[in-house]
């Protein structure tokens, strides 16, 4: 099987601009979540998908918003970036969230610099 | 709050044995994971503990307390190779919370 797949890798944009980012998950797994990673901040939950809704949101402002399409691939978006938004963003998929076996299979990641 | 909290760095020899801690600062949680995360890579699933006790998988093992709110990694046999972040993580309120990371330095 595939791993999780996130397009682009790299990206560079300027204050005020918008991104898109892109997630393919492991074929077959509904549930898709996104975490942006800074230095010493570790891993901050963004939110996460399951057949196309939204389960949950983390605490990051509506300037970050995301889907799923029917075939489990998740899109996030960030709009009028920021300085303070250069990280790393990592997609996950896993099985039926919830689940006594709940295991995480991350995407490489995108890097995000804004200038 | 909401958090996990695990020391920031830890260092240990090469064919030693390591312990990475991580506590809850609140209840609620269900289960615990761990993550392993090398330089430029992305986090890879090491272990889950849904309920109390030791789970074990190859040199790594993983023990949670619900009733302390409190739960490890262990790394046996220490090799270079296992020079790396790792991450215990939670579910609560259907949000996955992650501790900061334990940086791990193996000494030869």
């Amino acid at each position: 099987k595939a791993g999780v797949t996130q397009t682009p890798r790299y990206l560079i944009k300027t204050r005020g601009q918008q991104v898109t980012l892109s997630c393919s998950p492991i074929s077959g797994h509904r549930s898709v979540s996104w975490y942006q990673q800074t230095p010493g901040q570790g891993l901050q939950f963004l939110f996460e998908y399951f057949s196309e809704t939204q389960r949950n949101k983390g605490n990051f402002p509506g300037r970050f918003s995301g889907r799923q399409f029917s075939n489990s691939r998740s899109e996030m978006n960030v709009s009028t970036l920021e300085l303070g938004d250069s990280a790393l963003y990592l997609c996950a998929s896993s099985s039926p969230p919830g689940g006594l076996d709940e295991k995480l299979f991350f995407g490489s990641g995108t890097q995000l610099s804004v200038l | 709050g909401q958090s996990l909290e695990q020391p920031s760095e830890v260092t240990a020899v090469e064919g030693a044995i390591v312990q990475i801690n991580c506590t809850y600062q609140t209840s609620g949680f269900y289960g615990l994971s761990w993550y392993q995360q090398h330089d430029g890579g992305a986090p890879t699933f090491l272990s889950y503990n849904a309920l109390d006790g030791l789970e074990e998988t190859g040199r790594f093992s993983s023990f949670l307390s619900r009733s302390d709110s409190y739960g490890y990694l262990l790394l046996q046999e220490l090799q270079m190779k296992d020079s790396a972040s790792y991450f215990c993580a939670a579910r609560r309120d259907d949000k996955i919370i992650f501790g900061k990371g334990t940086r791990l330095h193996i000494l030869p």
